[in-house]
């Protein structure tokens, strides 16, 4: 059973701080890694899909790093608001073999 | 809105009832999943289906019956459910199997009595 790590579980900021928050995964049998925003009440939102070691992918002022030889990848958040407040998931896929979700992190940004 | 729709939204059932949550995709997508939610839990995958096979059934038990008639439609038929199969249900679809962004319905919430 593939097991994929988030961490920390929850996060209170106050607006205007920055933040960042890790997924661990195992390295084996890698393809991708996908991040996502959930929000309460909506839909799970799709924020990046990375693949290769040492990708660097940027949404506005989120941006994400993923590191497959070590199994991590962190989401950063610049100048958090309070509309960033939601739940970060992580989901790591295997090709057609699993696509396993993380237990994400809750981040609540404080005006 | 995500193009990805699901109905009921919200779901009260008893244990002996046999009821279907659907979903609904208009991205000509050609994978979709459902998955749970479950309170304190992660997203777990229950079903996946590409091309309208299903190629992965992670030991769901059989109360849980997916069907896809077509490739924009995804149903989960539930009979003689448990109180602990009370859950988000979620829906998602992919242009392919894997690699590919999930797109979310916006789920059904079942309560079984």
């Amino acid at each position: 059973i593939l097991n994929v790590e988030q961490s920390p579980q929850s996060l209170h900021v106050q607006e205007g701080d920055s933040t960042n928050f890790t997924c661990s995964f195992p390295s084996s049998n890698f393809y991708a890694l996908h991040w996502y925003r959930w929000e309460t009440a909506k839909s799970p939102e799709a924020l990046f899909v990375m693949t290769l070691n040492g990708d660097e992918k940027k949404k506005g002022r989120i941006s994400a790093t993923l590191n497959t030889k070590e199994g991590y990848s962190y989401l950063y958040i610049k100048g958090s608001q309070p509309e960033d407040s939601a739940t970060y998931l992580c989901a790591l896929d295997n090709y057609g073999q699993n696509f396993v979700f993380g237990p994400g992190t809750r981040l609540s940004v404080l005006p | 809105e995500t193009g990805v729709t699901q109905t009921p939204r919200h779901l009260v059932m008893g244990m002996t009832n046999k009821k279907s949550l659907k979903c609904e995709q208009h991205l000509g997508h050609n994978a979709m999943y459902w998955y749970k939610q479950s309170a304190k839990k992660p997203l777990e995958l229950m079903f996946v289906y590409s091309l309208e096979e299903r190629v992965e059934n992670n030991s769901v038990p059989s109360r849980f019956s997916p069907e896809c008639p077509n490739s924009s439609h995804l149903f989960l038929h539930l009979h003689t459910l448990q109180p602990e199969d009370s859950a988000l249900y979620l829906c998602a679809s992919s242009q392919d199997r894997s690699g590919e962004t999930q797109y979310f319905g916006p789920g059904t919430r079942l309560l079984v009595l």
